[in-house]
């Protein structure tokens, strides 16, 4: 059954740092892959998404992420940070049609 | 372009009242889901249509819960005698699935908060 890890419930970074959000997932069968994002009071905007081809995939905003096979994992990257950015994150795999997501990682920029 | 849509956009009820939601979603997506959020955790899948169809529900959706698209647009989703447990964000999402369309992507709603006292 597929599931999914998102290592660190709060990631606090600087603003201008790296972002660096931790995914990983298991599935039986290749996944589809993908991160939201969710500002307070709202529903879940897409970033990105992996389905085949390029294991390196460009979002919005700046982000990125990399789907590697061998370690099962799906982390999110933003070379700078702004504040602007401060939200909750969910990775999610895709099960029979419906996402399964992570618990979630609410990410604090500080000035 | 209008997005998916829910209303009401919050809702205040005392246990035992009944409650619906409304959800319209992206007018050529064919896939309408329903998942439930609670505090400081990711969304829970409940139950999905294909169409006017309803596919799937999960183990979440006790008898209390009932969803319905009756003509394979707008749906609804039903709490009848609300528990203070059900108090959450209920989230509503859409897609377009066709033959061979493995990537479908689910587009969200803004989501509907209960509380129930």
């Amino acid at each position: 059954a597929q599931s999914v890890t998102q290592l660190g419930s709060h990631v606090s970074v600087s603003e201008g740092a790296l972002v660096l959000l931790r995914c990983n997932y298991s599935s039986s069968v290749p996944p589809y892959l993908f991160w939201y994002v969710q500002y307070p009071n709202q529903g879940l905007q897409l970033l990105l998404k992996y389905t085949t081809g390029a294991t390196l995939v460009k979002g919005i905003n700046g982000f990125e992420a990399e789907f590697k096979k061998s370690e099962t994992s799906f982390h999110l990257t933003k070379p700078s940070a702004h504040m602007s950015d401060a939200a909750e994150y969910f990775c999610a795999v895709t099960r029979a049609q419906k996402l399964v997501f992570g618990q979630g990682t609410r990410l604090t920029i500080n000035p | 372009d209008t997005g998916v849509s829910q209303n009401p956009r919050h809702k205040i009820t005392k246990r035992g009242q009944n409650v619906t939601f409304r959800c319209d979603p992206i007018s050529e997506h064919n896939r309408l889901y329903w998942y439930r959020q609670t505090l400081g955790q990711g969304p829970e899948f409940l139950t999905y249509f294909q169409n006017e169809a309803q596919l799937e529900k999960s183990r979440l959706l006790s008898d209390r819960f009932s969803a319905e698209r009756p003509k394979g647009s707008f749906s609804t989703l039903e709490i009848q005698r609300t528990e203070q447990g059900d108090s959450a964000m209920y989230l509503c999402a859409s897609s377009l699935a066709g033959t061979g369309n493995l990537e479908e992507t689910q587009y969200f709603g803004p989501g509907t908060r209960l509380l129930v006292l």
